[in-house]
């Protein structure tokens, strides 16, 4: 079975300052990983994605993470955020079998202000 | 490319009723499709699992009798919540695996279901 592990309930970070989203899973298999942001009223939309390679994966909005597999984390990072990053933010694995499904964490919600 | 749909966007219906949720890959080929349900403030609970052409997999505790779900197609699933109640109320969100993508699921922008 597997697990996602989201201490952060909430972020709060001024604009421009750096910030990070911390995650950690628990898996009996390898997994891939995914972080996914949710605006309000809104569907997931794919952040960015570890799927093999290299370690640290970035998005094209300035968020990275990476996967870390010795601590089991994939932390989610942005050097200098801006307001409109106000949203929701899910770290998920997917377990490398046949079911494909998602194991969402419980969600960090960033919050930036001016 | 990989959009998925859902409609209706939000609902609203009186406690008793069914309401249908439909959720479409627009342009690929969804071998498989997903349902989840989303409380306020809270993650997304998987539903069940629907493979096209199969019945659905269900996830512990979820009733098969009350949210009945079809892949009739390889574009096409429908989430079906009958005798709806205030309980059920919540945002259902959908999402499409399909075979060039298999690792990664796309997902449709929610349906807000309120039953009064």
């Amino acid at each position: 079975a597997q697990s996602v592990t989201q201490l952060d309930s909430q972020v709060p970070v001024f604009e421009e300052a750096p910030v990070e989203l911390r995650c950690n899973y628990s898996s009996s298999v390898s997994v891939y990983l995914f972080w996914y942001v949710q605006y309000p009223n809104q569907g997931l939309q794919l952040l960015l994605k570890y799927l093999s390679g290299s370690t640290l994966v970035e998005s094209i909005n300035g968020f990275e993470a990476e996967f870390n597999k010795s601590q089991t984390s994939f932390h989610l990072r942005k050097p200098s955020v801006h307001i409109s990053d106000t949203a929701e933010y899910f770290c998920a694995v997917t377990p490398m079998d046949s079911s494909y499904k998602l194991i969402f964490g419980s969600g960090t919600r960033l919050l930036v202000r001016p | 490319g990989a959009v998925v749909s859902q409609h209706p966007s939000w609902v609203i219906c009186k406690s008793g009723t069914s309401v249908k949720i439909e959720c479409r890959s627009l342009d690929f080929q969804a071998t498989t499709m997903f349902w989840y349900r989303q409380f306020p403030k809270q993650s997304l609970m998987l539903m069940a699992t629907s493979n096209e052409g199969s019945k659905a997999t269900y996830e512990q505790g979820v009733e098969k009798d009350k949210f009945l779900i079809n892949h009739a197609s390889l574009t096409l699933s429908t989430l079906t919540v009958t005798s709806a109640h205030p309980e059920d109320s919540s945002f259902y969100i959908c999402s499409a695996r399909g075979r060039q993508t298999y690792n990664e699921q796309f997902f449709g922008p929610g349906t807000r279901l309120t039953v009064l």
